[in-house]
């Protein structure tokens, strides 16, 4: 069956614009988790969704980071106003269930803001 | 709070070596360990996935264990190929929602 999937691959933006960064996980898997990968960080969690409910957004680094999952499948990630500091590989994983379970990724969206 | 530190940060061995990636934990309390593999510019590949109960997992050439009293895993790689240069990164699942907590990775040059 089909993979984890993200659109755009790449994303070149100006900084202050707005981005949407999309994840399709591996159909009935209910858990969902972002993860963000940059030189200076490594790969760090953002958010994490059970269904389409958000119960720990801990790793979100501003107010300017929002994330929403629709029909308990496609999650979308927005970044506002986007800052330089922002450019990174943003990683989706989806999981049958939370804790014990493999996560499987998708192939990363690179953003670029310039 | 849980942190994961992986050693050597770089390692470069002649093709043949059997070799050992090691990772360790702060906190015990976690559900699995995964190992990933990352080549450059693309996304994670899944290489083993160990649960807390479990002691070590194989899969052709790799064999990962677990020690998690000790905070602790390796992942041996037999017989090195220059196909296995690649960064590898452990990962550790943990919290009540088993988010990834991952190390920084060591990065191996398989050379010919």
């Amino acid at each position: 069956g089909a993979g984890v999937s993200q659109s755009p691959s790449n994303k070149v933006t100006e900084k202050g614009k707005d981005v949407e960064l999309r994840c399709d996980p591996i159909s009935g898997h209910t858990a969902l988790y972002w993860y963000r990968q940059s030189l200076g960080q490594g790969l760090e969690f953002l958010i994490y969704f059970q269904g389409n409910s958000a119960p720990d957004k801990s790793g979100l680094p501003s107010d300017r980071f929002s994330a929403e999952r629709t029909g308990g499948s496609v999650s979308t990630l927005t970044i506002q106003r986007t800052q330089q500091e922002d450019s990174a590989v943003y990683l989706c994983a989806s999981s049958p269930g939370q804790t014990s379970y493999e996560q499987y990724f998708g192939p990363g969206t690179r953003l670029t803001v310039t | 709070k849980q942190e994961v530190t992986q050693i050597p940060a770089a390692l470069s061995v002649p093709e043949g070596e059997n070799l050992v990636l090691n990772c360790s934990f702060t906190d015990s309390a976690i559900y699995n360990l995964q190992w990933f593999r990352q080549d450059p510019g693309k996304g994670l590949t899944s290489l083993l996935l160990i649960q807390s109960s479990q002691r070590e997992q194989t899969s052709g050439r790799l064999n990962a264990s677990l020690d998690k009293s000790s905070g602790r895993s390796t992942l041996y790689i037999a017989a090195s190929q220059p196909g296995d240069s690649a960064t590898y990164l452990c990962a550790v699942a943990s919290g009540n929602t088993g988010k990834l907590i991952f190390g920084q990775g060591t990065t191996l040059q398989v050379k010919p």
